[in-house]
C-alpha cells in the first residue's frame, strides 16, 4: 500500500509571495494518477491539478504542478488571499483499485 | 451544470445503518465512476468507495464488508449503504465523479465534481 506524506505540515506565508508543497510517495507512483487539491473550511475539496502537471478547469495559472516518480511539488507562483486553505495530494493504485490522500499541508496567513 | 447533492447522513447509534444518497445532476451517473470519500472531524480526507461505469465495485480496507455502493441509474443517483457502524465512521461523507480526459480519453483516477458533502454521527 502506497503511502503518501506531505511537507511541511503548515506553511506560513504572506500574500504575493511564493509557496512550493511537497508531496512524497512511498513507492513510486505513476505521474498520470497523482492529483492535487484545494480545501477551504467547510466547503468541498476542490481539484487543482491532475496527470502531476495538468491544471483542472479554470485553475489559475499560478498553481503548477510536476514531479515523477515519488516526489511531486505543487507550487502557488504568487498567493491571493484566497489561496490560503488546506492542500492535499491524491494518488491512484491499481490491483486493487485504491484512492490515497496525503495528510495535507496548511497554508496559512503570516 | 454538473451538480451532486447528497442526502441520508445523521445522528446513529454504533452497530447502526445508513444509506446515504448523492443525486447528480449535469452528467450521467452510470457513465462515470463515482465514489465516496470521507473527512473526519478535523481530519483529512479518506477514500471510501468506488464504482465504475461498468459496475464493477471496491472498498477501503476499512470499511470493506460493511458498506456497500450502489447506483439507481434511473434516478441518476448515487448510494452508500452503511451498516455495524462504528464511532470512528462518524465523519463528512463525500460523494465525487471521476474525472474523464477528454483530451486523452482516458480517465485520470482523479476527482473533479464533489459534492457538498453530508454529516454521519456515530454516536450512543
Amino acid at each position: 500500500e502506497i503511502v503518501l506524506t506531505q511537507s511541511p505540515g503548515t506553511l506560513s506565508l504572506s500574500p504575493g509571495e511564493r509557496a512550493t508543497l511537497s508531496c512524497r510517495a512511498s513507492q513510486s507512483v505513476s505521474s498520470s494518477y497523482l492529483a492535487w487539491y484545494q480545501q477551504k473550511p467547510g466547503q468541498a475539496p476542490r481539484l487543482l491539478i491532475y496527470g502531476a502537471s495538468s491544471r483542472a478547469t479554470g485553475i489559475p495559472d499560478r498553481f503548477s504542478g510536476s514531479g515523477s516518480g515519488t516526489d511531486f511539488t505543487l507550487t502557488i507562483s504568487r498567493l491571493e488571499p484566497e489561496d490560503f486553505a488546506v492542500y492535499y495530494c491524491q494518488q491512484y493504485g491499481s490491483s486493487p483499485p485504491r484512492f490515497t490522500f496525503g495528510p495535507g499541508t496548511k497554508v496559512d496567513i503570516k | 451544470e454538473v451538480q451532486l447533492v447528497e442526502s441520508g447522513g445523521g445522528l446513529i447509534q454504533p452497530g447502526g445503518s445508513l444509506r446515504l444518497s448523492c443525486a447528480a445532476s449535469g452528467f450521467t451517473v452510470s457513465s462515470n465512476y463515482m465514489s465516496w470519500v470521507r473527512q473526519a472531524p478535523g481530519k483529512g480526507l479518506e477514500w471510501v468507495s468506488v464504482i465504475y461505469s461498468g459496475g464493477s465495485t471496491y472498498y477501503a480496507d476499512s470499511v470493506k464488508g460493511r458498506f456497500t455502493i450502489s447506483r439507481d441509474n434511473s434516478k441518476n443517483t448515487l448510494y452508500l449503504q452503511m451498516n455495524s457502524l462504528r464511532a470512528e465512521d462518524t465523519a463528512v461523507y463525500y460523494c465525487a465523479r471521476g474525472k474523464y480526459d477528454i483530451l486523452t480519453g482516458y480517465y485520470t483516477h482523479t476527482f473533479d465534481y464533489w459534492g457538498q458533502g453530508t454529516l454521519v454521527t456515530v454516536s450512543s
